[in-house]
């Protein structure tokens, strides 16, 4: 079972937009973690942000937590072309020993 | 390149028959995950091993089994191989055996197909 569930599960926007995706999750996390993956190629870490966050920055990349809400968003800014990937999120529950991985937004970047 | 490196990039076999698949883990870390991902199951974690010894256990059939060496490499067994078994199969490596702290590194894939 997936402890993830991402929303949408497909965007497409223009060159040059801001693509907003959404991850909700089921019960208690030390951490969530966003990976992108370009089509059939291995997963990459993006971001990691721990249940005492609320928001963390890295380049074009904004994430929120609201972990009373059990959510996260996920924002890439002036989206590129090459953003054109799937997006899952990643959680690590605070009672398990495994990473548990979303379904994932596609996300596709029209020139 | 990750750092993590899976052979075979491509797999095909037919059912019934046994496949190893190899990872080599970037250069020290000491935990390795097994995910299958399929298109209906989505990212599935399969098993886990760190220095060696079982981690964790996750959604890996009885027909699967793994093990981590010595030289901190792991293979993944997959026998009396079924239609419904064809996936991609990535290996993923971390430091340490909290495998959530720090994130992930994940190999390229081996790309199963049973026919």
């Amino acid at each position: 079972s997936q402890q993830g569930e991402e929303d949408p599960q497909a965007l497409s926007i223009q060159e040059g937009e801001n693509a907003t995706m959404n991850c909700s999750y089921k019960t208690s996390i030390n951490n969530l973690q966003w990976y992108r993956q370009n089509s059939g190629r291995g997963l990459v870490h993006l971001i990691l942000i721990r249940s005492n966050e609320r928001e963390k920055h890295s380049g074009r990349l904004r994430v929120t937590l609201d972990t009373s809400k059990k959510s996260s968003s996920l924002l890439i800014t002036a989206s590129r072309a090459a953003d054109t990937a799937s997006y899952f999120c990643a959680t690590d529950r605070s009672n398990d020993y495994k990473l548990s991985f979303g379904a994932g937004t596609t996300v596709t970047v029209r020139a | 390149d990750s750092g993590v490196t899976q052979t075979p990039k491509h797999l095909i076999t037919a059912t019934g028959q046994r496949v190893t698949l190899r990872c080599s883990p970037r250069s020290g870390d000491l935990s390795v995950y097994w995910y299958q991902q399929s298109l209906d199951q989505g990212l599935q974690f399969l098993i886990q091993y760190y220095n060696g010894e079982e981690r964790a256990k996750g959604n890996i059939l009885e027909r699967f089994s793994a093990q981590q060496f010595p030289d901190l490499h792991s293979e993944l067994n997959l026998s009396s191989l079924e239609l419904g078994d064809s996936a991609l199969y990535f290996c993923a490596s971390s430091v340490g055996v909290n495998e959530g702290e720090y994130g992930y590194t994940f190999g390229s894939g081996t790309r199963l197909t049973v026919v």
